[in-house]
């Protein structure tokens, strides 16, 4: 079993400050990492992937991903209203190819 | 271009029915996952269509199936439906390959059984 744990939310930041989500993963051969933003009511939209160990940054979002713990996290700074929804973490496993969802993290920000 | 497009939106069936959704993918992506969502589940994997044939199969009873075609739109037909099976049943295209790939969502189709 594949799995990809998230923690546990709800998270809930005012509105300016960096949002830092968590996941971790038990395929230590995955090579392929995903965040999906999902709104209420709304399908998941990939917003970030990153393959190689390190920081990747786009706009406010930037993915970290440590393969030796097994870890990946999303920030995202300057946090805003409309940054509220649920974000998932996928990873790609080794052996199968497809891809295991965490249950997500629901996010609120506040003005 | 185009992104993954789910038919139909919403629909609403009695049980014992039986109901198909489509996905189609985006243009040249050979991948198409199935998933169902609910709110106490989280997004549970049914299955994986590549160039025709399921690649990858999640624990859903038999009564869950699905197809690929040639231009690699799926179907997924669920026989016999039960008031459990109301939920956002969503798509997910990709190129398909084992390296790096990307994979996009559809809108969905939410299902009422009633």
């Amino acid at each position: 079993q594949k799995e990809v744990e998230q923690n546990s939310g709800p998270l809930s930041v005012p509105e300016g400050a960096i949002a830092s989500l968590n996941c971790t993963y038990s395929d230590r051969g995955s090579q392929s990492f995903f965040w999906y933003r999902q709104y209420s009511g709304k399908s998941p939209e990939l917003i970030m992937s990153i393959y190689s160990n390190g920081d990747k940054e786009d706009g406010r979002f930037t993915a970290q991903l440590n393969k030796a713990s097994q870890y990946v996290s999303l920030l995202i700074r300057d946090s805003q209203p409309s940054d509220s929804a649920t974000y998932l973490c996928a990873v790609k496993g080794s052996t199968l190819g497809r891809l295991y969802f965490g249950r997500g993290t629901q996010l609120t920000v506040w003005p | 271009k185009a992104g993954v497009t789910q038919t139909p939106r919403y629909l609403i069936k009695t049980r014992g029915q039986q109901v198909t959704l489509s996905c189609s993918p985006i243009s040249g992506h050979r991948s198409v996952s199935w998933y169902q969502q609910t709110p106490g589940q989280g997004l549970q994997f049914l299955f994986e269509y590549f160039s025709e044939t399921q690649r990858n199969k999640g624990n859903f009873p038999g009564r869950f199936s699905g197809r690929q075609f040639s231009n690699s739109r799926s179907e997924m037909n669920v026989s016999t439906l039960e008031l459990g099976d109301s939920a956002l049943y969503l798509c997910a295209s990709s190129l398909g390959g084992r390296e790096n790939t990307e994979a996009f969502f559809g809108q969905g189709t939410r299902l009422t059984v009633v």
